[in-house]
């Protein structure tokens, strides 16, 4: 079945260094999104992506979805302590049309001070 | 404006017994996704429900496991004989839409299920 990889698992940096997570469709996806989730709590959607080759920017936040629509990054730039969490990408089943998502494993991201 | 709501927040559960998991979806939202997420783990998606009417459960298991969302009231996921490894944080989302495109989905808070 269609499958979504997240590398890295975890990163560790230091407070003010960039962080990307990388995630690979198996499959092309027709949009793919992005969450957050902190510590024992809940995700939250971060952005949608639609377009081959989209960039997107939130403050801090750069969102790139590939040429062929299979890859996305998220790069974050000079993370701050409130950065930390786990990052998921998550995309429609190439044979659903319904809002199924299948989610990446998430990468975890750990902010030192 | 109230986001998604679920309850409880914790269960505890002996093996054996059954559990009962509600989802609210946010207001004018129809459309109600369960997916239960492993410590360390992504979300695994479950069901995916409208009002009355299940549209996709492809991630549920077989036995023991069932959904329903009715014309009124929460949508409510059943786990009976629960065993060990249906420990586990189960999330319920929702969105405005689902058949025939992908809105984002907003979660509720969970429920942190541990079966001792």
């Amino acid at each position: 079945g269609q499958q979504v990889m997240q590398i890295p698992q975890y990163q560790h940096v230091q407070e003010g260094e960039d962080f990307t997570t990388y995630c690979n469709s198996s499959t092309t996806l027709s949009n793919i999104q992005w969450y957050k989730q902190r510590p024992g709590g809940h995700p939250v959607f971060l952005i949608q992506l639609v377009k081959s080759g989209e960039v997107k920017k939130q403050k801090r936040l750069t969102f790139q979805f590939g040429e062929a629509k299979k890859n996305s990054s998220l790069h974050i730039t000079a993370t701050q302590t409130t950065d930390v969490g786990t990052y998921f990408c998550a995309g429609p089943p190439r044979s659903s049309n319904t809002g199924k998502l299948i989610f990446g494993q998430g990468t975890t991201l750990q902010v030192k001070p | 404006n109230a986001g998604v709501m679920q309850n409880p927040r914790h269960l505890v559960r002996r093996r054996g017994q059954e559990a009962r998991l509600r989802c609210s979806p946010m207001k004018g939202h129809s459309h109600v996704y369960w997916y239960r997420q492993l410590p360390e783990e992504g979300l695994k998606f479950m069901v995916y429900l409208q009002k009355e009417n299940i549209i996709d459960e492809s991630g549920m298991p077989k036995e023991r496991f069932s959904a329903e969302f009715p014309k009124e009231g929460p949508s409510i996921l059943r786990i009976q004989q629960v065993v060990r490894g249906d420990s586990a944080a189960y999330f319920c989302a929702s969105s405005p839409s689902g058949l025939g495109s992908s809105y984002e989905q907003y979660f509720g808070p969970g429920t942190r299920l541990t079966v001792t």
